[in-house]
């Protein structure tokens, strides 16, 4: 597609819900990266793969954060048995580089799944 | 640990009045400083990238500069349009993959 495309939009999880967030990233975009942005903050990054591979995940608050891309393209992200401070705008981003040179490495963000868990 | 303050948090400016937001960072090793605009309930939409102290780019009313420690965003002559949230990230050039750490953002007014 033209560009990152994330859904749902929005969510709202019962305390104890497990919720799944997919990500949809920019054609034949190698890199894709997870983020998670509280209110008023800046976004702070989650998990990284490049293809199929999870090359980074030591951003993932818990271990009831999951997160996968088992054909390199679409990713999904899961957050098992929700709490109250999970509530956040998760962003989903991609780029055409996978390495440690500047070409490609340009990341785009969509727009967001906005999680409320009451 | 990659380090990135923005100042202020906040600018209120009336429409013409041109400003500088700031972004200082530390970083060990700096592949590329980024900059981002997000309007409320959207995702960051990518400004600019610089690479190497004394670079500067410029789009519309918006230019941006880097020295060793920090960046500016310079906005001229702006207009109500151009409130949002200004974002600065630094990407490191020791990791295999392009993460970027980010600071907290200014939140940009600008009255008519």
């Amino acid at each position: 597609g033209a560009g990152v495309s994330q859904s749902p939009r929005y969510k709202v999880a019962k305390r104890g819900q497990d919720v799944a967030l997919r990500c949809d990233p920019i054609s034949g975009h190698v890199s894709l990266f997870w983020y998670q942005q509280a209110l008023g903050q800046g976004p702070e990054f989650l998990t990284y793969f490049q293809n199929e591979a999870q090359l980074d995940k030591s951003g993932l608050p818990s271990d009831r954060f999951f997160a996968e891309r088992p054909e390199g393209s679409v990713s999904t992200l899961k957050i098992q048995r929700t709490q109250q401070e999970d509530s956040a705008v998760y962003l989903c981003a991609s780029s055409s580089g996978q390495g440690y040179g500047i070409s490609g490495n340009t990341i785009y963000f969509g727009e967001g799944s906005w999680l409320t868990v009451v | 640990e990659d380090q990135v303050t923005q100042s202020p948090e906040a600018l209120r400016l009336q429409e013409g009045e041109s400003s500088s937001l700031n972004c200082s960072y530390t970083v060990s090793g700096l592949r590329g400083l980024f900059w981002y605009r997000q309007d409320p309930g959207k995702g960051p939409e990518f400004l600019f990238t610089l690479y190497s102290a004394g670079e500067e780019k410029e789009k519309e009313r918006l230019k941006a500069t880097l020295t060793k420690k920090e960046s500016f965003l310079h906005i001229t002559a702006p207009k109500p349009e151009d409130s949002a949230t200004y974002l600065c990230a630094v990407q490191p050039r020791r990791n295999a993959g392009n993460m970027l750490t980010f600071g907290g953002g200014t939140r940009l007014m600008v009255k008519p």
